[in-house]
């Protein structure tokens, strides 16, 4: 089993609809939860981060964490064709050490005019 | 704003050469990191660096080494370049205070012939 496990997609919606993004991980002590957008060439930047159960709202995006189903989820409201992109789930587990992030492979969203 | 910078955009080197990839950041980060990105493999930790003169493994570390002389400074070198090197190389720097940012460089795409 993956330590953090993605769809790969691609996720195709329709612009102005909502696009939900979905990761699940498996170290059950895991405490930090991130969401990275990453455009094709380009490197990973942090869109979301949480840390507690429910859910985190900024803008358009909303994070939401269940730790007891093991799961993290991205919502993207209002999706736009701007959005098309890959999106990469992180978490920071209890059991590494020097506190790396593990990452999943990422879900391809296309957002269509 | 955060800035990470690597020392080359695109690199294409010979089987058995010696590769130095540098990065570099500006904002007194305490973490350095080196991953590679492979399609269908995700973010994968080649090498993490806590502060100056420390560095621990990640989860490929073989066939690399890496150097941190300063802070803001934080090198991979493949000791005898492989055919099975060839990927994109992201630098990423990270503090701990006032959250788990991790800002990513642009990235060095590698090519081993």
């Amino acid at each position: 089993q993956k330590e953090v496990e993605q769809n790969s997609g691609p996720l195709s919606v329709p612009e102005g609809a909502i696009a939900s993004l979905n990761c699940t991980y498996s170290d059950r002590g895991s405490q930090s939860f991130f969401w990275y957008r990453q455009y094709s060439g380009k490197s990973p930047e942090l869109i979301m981060s949480i840390y507690s159960n429910g859910d985190k709202e900024d803008g358009r995006f909303t994070a939401q964490l269940n730790k007891a189903s093991q799961y993290v989820s991205l919502l993207i409201r209002d999706s736009q064709p701007s959005d098309s992109a890959t999106y990469l789930c992180a978490v920071r587990g209890t059991n590494t050490g020097f506190q790396k992030l593990v990452f999943g492979t990422g879900t391809r969203l296309l957002v269509s005019p | 704003d955060v800035k990470v910078t690597q020392s080359s955009r695109y690199l294409v080197k010979r089987t058995g050469e010696k590769v130095f990839l540098e990065c570099v950041q500006d904002m007194d980060h305490e973490n350095m990191f080196w991953y590679r990105q492979d399609p269908g493999l995700g973010l994968r930790l080649i090498y993490f660096s806590y502060d100056v003169k420390m560095k621990e493994k990640g989860d490929i570390p073989e066939g690399y080494s890496v150097s941190r002389e300063k802070k803001e400074r934080f090198s991979l070198i493949l000791e005898s370049a492989s055919t099975n090197q060839t990927s994109m190389y992201l630098c990423a720097s990270r503090t701990l205070v006032g959250g788990e940012t991790q800002y990513f460089g642009p990235g060095t795409r590698l090519l081993v012939l």
